[in-house]
């Protein structure tokens, strides 16, 4: 149980374009779900906090205007990059809070690599 | 703000030995969750252990077993018998309501 998918997996877009990545909850309903970047060989970075019905809260440095969230369901978040440039080409991974045992767990997604040209 | 801080950016062990990654954090909280996660090439994350801070005693998982020093703020993992299936990066994480990672240490397993 508790598997959080991803899609796409991989997307290559131009430079300019918007890019809309989906972070599904498959078999249990998360309040809050999680964004975050990876450049190659670095840490994962949180970029935002996703609240079903509310509006996300940011990291400092990261621009809201560029990085669109929105957590419509209670099982469904979508990250859209808008006028993407080679700059954001990274791995986005989302994640999920789950109750497991008396504390909160985050379960991730398997990841999406973006590649901006 | 809490930060995590792996020292290790590499490191290598025979297969069948013991190997142990070091991690520290920073907080002022006196509530919180530490973790161990595995990324291996597929760069899915695997929970490999977790530790509550309120728990005095070290967590373990068959051959993973943390060392939780919550004094010195440092949280290590023990691997024992080590496969060459551990290959991976390995990330230590603080979660109070977010997660925070470290840097990351790559591990190879050598046959």
């Amino acid at each position: 149980g508790a598997v959080v998918s991803q899609h796409p997996s991989r997307v290559i877009c131009k430079s300019g374009t918007s890019v809309k990545i989906e972070c599904r909850s498959l078999d249990f309903q998360a309040t809050t779900m999680f964004w975050y970047r990876q450049f190659p060989k670095q840490s994962l970075m949180l970029m935002a906090t996703s609240n079903e019905g509310s509006k996300a809260t940011y990291e400092q440095g990261v621009e809201k205007d560029k990085f669109l969230i929105n957590h419509a369901s209670l099982t469904l978040s979508t990250l859209t990059v808008t006028s993407a440039h080679p700059e954001d080409s990274s791995f986005y991974i989302c994640s999920a809070d789950f109750r497991v045992l008396g504390y909160n767990e985050q379960f991730f997604g398997p990841g999406t690599r973006l590649t901006v040209l | 703000a809490q930060t995590v801080t792996q020292s290790q950016p590499e490191m290598s062990v025979q297969e069948a030995e013991t190997v142990t990654l070091s991690c520290t954090y920073d907080t002022s909280e006196s509530n919180y969750y530490l973790f161990w996660y595995k990324q291996p090439p597929s760069r899915q994350m695997i929970l490999v252990i977790r530790q509550e801070a309120y728990k005095q005693q070290n967590a373990t998982e068959n051959r993973f077993s943390v060392n939780f020093q919550k004094a010195a703020k440092s949280f290590s993992l023990k691997i024992s018998d080590s496969q060459l299936g551990d290959t991976a990066m390995y990330f230590c994480a603080f979660s109070n309501n977010d997660m925070r990672f470290g840097a990351g240490t790559r591990l190879t397993v050598k046959p």
